[in-house]
């Protein structure tokens, strides 16, 4: 399809372990945000990129969660030494422009459970 | 924080009109008012957005006051597909970032 694309949709870690969560956003789109989502809650933001500078990273947890798009297209989230606190939906979501205005597209979500 | 205040759930009859509220009495000139909604396990939904006058789509309608201190999300003739987590979102054009808060959660009642 021509969505936001997510993988994988569920992810099983062990506490101490390293995950990544892949994003591929809409073709041609400019702007992708990652947002963390909790049970029973709305999604928080994480971070902001405008093609492959990252411009808004202030809503990143701790240094354990990193992300890149190197080549302004796939993005990936990486946590680090994953805790129990980090199980949650990370969604990724893709705008075509740079601008604020404008529909934000959302992929359907990693689910992330640490055991 | 751009907040904004909805009651936390609605119920709706099926094929009836649903209103859903929004209070966002601190919103500056250059903040948008945008609704999405989030159905069970899957990503939110752009449903519309306004400045400040009146807009309707395929999908709602969004009636903005005129002080635009609130607005309302009308969904004409509800089904039990638009059950979900609806969501008013402010959005200022130097950031951005869309802000969630907890929305409200509407049941359509067959």
């Amino acid at each position: 399809g021509a969505g936001v694309s997510q993988s994988p949709r569920y992810k099983v870690a062990k506490r101490g372990q390293d995950v990544a969560l892949r994003c591929d956003p809409i073709s041609g789109h400019v702007s992708l945000f990652w947002y963390q989502q909790a049970l029973g809650q709305g999604p928080e933001f994480l971070t902001y990129f405008q093609n492959e500078a990252q411009l808004d990273k202030s809503g990143l947890p701790s240094d354990r969660f990193f992300a890149e798009r190197p080549e302004g297209s796939v993005s990936t989230l990486k946590i680090q030494r994953t805790q129990q606190e980090d199980s949650a939906v990370f969604l990724c979501a893709s705008r075509l422009g740079a601008g604020a205005d404008g529909e934000l597209f959302f992929g359907e979500g990693s689910r992330l459970t640490v055991l | 924080d751009a907040k904004t205040t909805q009651p936390p759930s609605m119920d709706c009859a099926e094929g009836r009109a649903a209103n859903l509220p929004c209070n966002h009495s601190t919103i500056s000139g250059n903040e948008y008012v945008y609704w999405y909604r989030q159905i069970h396990s899957q990503g939110p939904q752009y449903i519309i957005h306004g400045l400040k006058n009146n807009e309707t789509n395929e999908m709602a309608s969004l009636i903005i006051t005129e002080d635009r201190k609130s607005s309302t999300l009308i969904l004409p003739h509800a089904t039990l597909r638009d059950t979900a987590v609806y969501y008013c979102i402010r959005l200022n054009f130097g950031n951005e970032k869309l802000t969630f808060g907890t929305g409200t959660r509407l049941t359509i009642i067959p």
